[in-house]
């Protein structure tokens, strides 16, 4: 039941953009995003909850598409800052509610 | 808001010895707390689910005798690592639920524990 997440690696020059997508075979419950330093613990950036939902900022936004098996996170003009693993974590609709993780994609922006 | 602390941050032990680690959430009370465990450029694996005044929930695999887990209270949740083995060195994290099931978890910094 582990969401598969891609691409599981990306490097990007700091401006660009990248995608980093999570999909699920079982509508979900809800989606969360989380951005893993090395060393450090998750961080919390977003929940996506309903079906066709978009939300976040200009830098970094999320979708969760209608019938809620895939989240895409969006980082636009990347920033040195954003090198990192992200996670998604799934929630499906008939579990006890536990967050479910993907593997990981690992960001890495170079000046 | 929102901040789960977690202590300690790093240590280091004999093995056999049992270690105990912390884990608080300081500005809201959250009845439920997750156990993870997280190896070297993987992702995070459930140990347990922690709910306040009651038994924790275990993952499959992980043995709740080896990893005792106390939730005293609606901030509060500890993990007890006993008999300590150097297979057990792993970074743990713990997470605080914020609002209802399957809403936001928010972790804590981790603990880098290092059994000899």
């Amino acid at each position: 039941q582990q969401p598969v997440q891609s691409p599981q690696a990306v490097i990007l020059r700091e401006g660009e953009d990248a995608v980093i997508n999570c999909s699920s075979s079982k509508a979900l419950y809800s989606v969360h995003w989380y951005r893993q330093k090395h060393g450090e613990a998750p961080v919390f950036l977003m929940i996506l909850l309903k079906g066709g939902e978009q939300k976040g900022h200009e830098k970094i936004s999320a979708s969760f598409n209608e019938k809620k098996q895939q989240s895409s996170l969006y980082l636009t003009a990347s920033q040195l800052s954003y090198s990192g693993t992200y996670f998604c974590g799934t929630v499906f609709m008939d579990s006890n509610y536990q967050l479910i993780w993907g593997a990981g994609t690992k960001l890495i922006i170079k000046p | 808001g929102a901040v789960v602390s977690q202590h300690p941050s790093r240590v280091i032990c004999k093995s056999g010895t049992s270690v105990k680690i912390e884990c608080r959430s300081l500005d809201f009370q959250a009845t439920t707390m997750f156990w993870y465990r997280q190896f070297p450029k993987k992702s995070l694996m459930l140990m347990a689910t922690s709910n306040e005044g009651s038994k924790a929930t275990y993952e499959q695999g992980v043995e709740k005798d080896k990893f005792l887990i106390n939730h005293a209270s609606l901030t509060l949740s500890t993990l007890t690592v006993t008999s300590a083995h150097p297979e057990d060195s792993s970074f743990y994290i713990c997470s605080a639920q914020l609002g209802g099931v399957g809403e936001t978890q928010y972790f804590g910094p981790g603990t880098r524990l290092l059994v000899l």
